[in-house]
This record gives structure tokens, C-alpha cells and sequence, in this order.
């Protein structure tokens, strides 16, 4: 157990709707990470917020958003959803706000995606 | 830009042969390397990890040695298990790039 836990599991919606994916950082780490994890793609960095503030960003798509509140959980956003969208959604937490990620990240089972 | 290249396998092998997983890297600045391990179901797991030049990460039997002048960070096993069963990925982070850096996973199969 890496301490991250991701809300839900799986989640499954229909093209054009918006849903909201959920992370708890570990206990005393300050960053997290989302990426995006699909079969074309593979694993991908979207954006990465510490201790509230947005710190960098990836390959994310304008429909996509987070945000990280003031308890260190953080919500990805994603609107507007197309078929495409359909992936597994990692979060990862470390102690650090490091943007070029040397430090360990610790990642969490991930939000499971279909879009249909 | 950065990038991580590494085998996709699958890769087959039978109990307690011995493991190489050859991953490289293209990356401006320094970079810390890193292993990661996913089993089925679930999210990854660090493996291993080194952050400078000939250093040698290690854990669970597994080893990798950071080899800046040929850009490589293979991965290594003496004697595999079938617990060892798994997806496999090589990433960099700090190389210039934002977040981790990851190539497209080596999938392990291990055979009884």
C-alpha cells in the first residue's frame, strides 16, 4: 500500500459528460502528480500542483483541470469527454514540489476510465 | 525532449533464469532514473532508483546501474520467480522535461 488512495475505481460515462476524479496524497507529502496511462499513449504526465499552487504541466488538454485544496487532496476534472479519454488515471504524491520529479513519487491504484 | 526507450515484450521466461530488461534514455540536464513495477490490478510501485552516474539501485533481487556514457539503465535479475509476473517500466525525471518521464512498459511473463 503506497498510501496515495484514488477515488473511485472505475468509473463509467457517456461522450460529452463531465466527471471528477478524486486523490489523497501520503500523510506529509506536499506535491501530486496525475498522469494518464493508455494503450496508444502510454503513461503520461498531465499536471502537477504543491501545496495548492499549480507547479507545472504536462500534456493536458484543455477540457482537463485540477486543483489541490487545503487538506493536500487533489481533483482532476474532465469535461467534455470523448471516447478518447478513455484511460487509466494514476495520482502520485511526493514530499518535494521538485517539477523536473527527481524525488520518489508514490503512486496510487489509479481511476479506471470508460467513456462510451 | 526527454525520452525513455525500453523493450515491450512480451517477455517470456521460465522460473529462475536470468532477467535483463534494457531501457535508454535521451535527456538534457541530469536525470534520476527509475524502475517502476505494476502489477495486474494495480498502480506502480518504485522499484529501484539511482540519481547520479554509475550508481546502483537495487531491491527484491533486482538491480540497475545508471550508465551515463551509454544512456542506458538496464534492469536485472539473477533468478526469477513467477511472482516477479508483472509490467515493467523504466522512467526519468529531472532530465528538463516536467513530471516523470516513462517508456511504454515491458510486460513479464514468467513461467513455472
Amino acid at each position: 500500500d503506497s498510501g496515495v488512495t484514488q477515488t473511485p475505481k472505475h468509473l463509467i460515462t457517456a461522450t460529452g459528460q463531465r466527471v471528477t476524479l478524486r486523490c489523497s496524497p501520503r500523510s506529509g507529502d506536499l506535491s501530486v502528480y496525475w498522469y494518464q496511462q493508455s494503450l496508444d499513449q502510454g503513461l503520461q504526465f498531465l499536471i502537477q500542483y504543491y501545496n495548492g499552487e499549480e507547479r507545472a504541466k504536462g500534456n493536458i488538454l484543455e477540457r482537463f483541470s485540477a486543483q489541490q485544496f487545503p487538506d493536500l487532496h487533489s481533483e482532476l476534472n474532465l469535461s467534455s469527454l470523448e471516447l478518447g479519454d478513455s484511460a487509466l488515471y494514476f495520482c502520485a504524491s511526493s514530499v518535494e514540489g521538485d517539477r523536473l520529479a527527481k524525488n520518489i513519487q508514490y503512486f496510487g491504484a489509479g481511476t479506471r476510465l470508460s467513456v462510451l | 525532449g526527454d525520452s525513455v526507450t525500453q523493450m515491450e515484450g512480451p517477455v517470456t521466461l521460465s522460473e529462475e533464469a536470468f532477467l535483463t530488461i534494457n531501457c535508454t534514455y535521451t535527456a538534457t540536464g541530469y536525470p534520476s532514473l527509475f524502475w517502476y513495477v505494476q502489477y495486474p490490478g494495480e498502480g506502480l510501485q518504485l522499484l529501484l532508483k539511482a540519481t547520479k552516474a554509475d550508481d546502483k539501485g537495487s531491491n527484491k533481487g533486482f538491480e540497475a546501474t545508471y550508465r551515463k556514457e551509454t544512456t542506458s539503465f538496464h534492469l536485472e535479475k539473477g533468478s526469477v520467480q513467477v511472482s516477479d509476473s508483472a509490467v515493467y517500466f523504466c522512467a526519468l525525471g529531472g532530465g528538463g522535461a516536467d513530471g516523470l518521464t516513462f517508456g511504454k512498459g515491458t510486460h513479464l511473463i514468467i513461467q513455472p
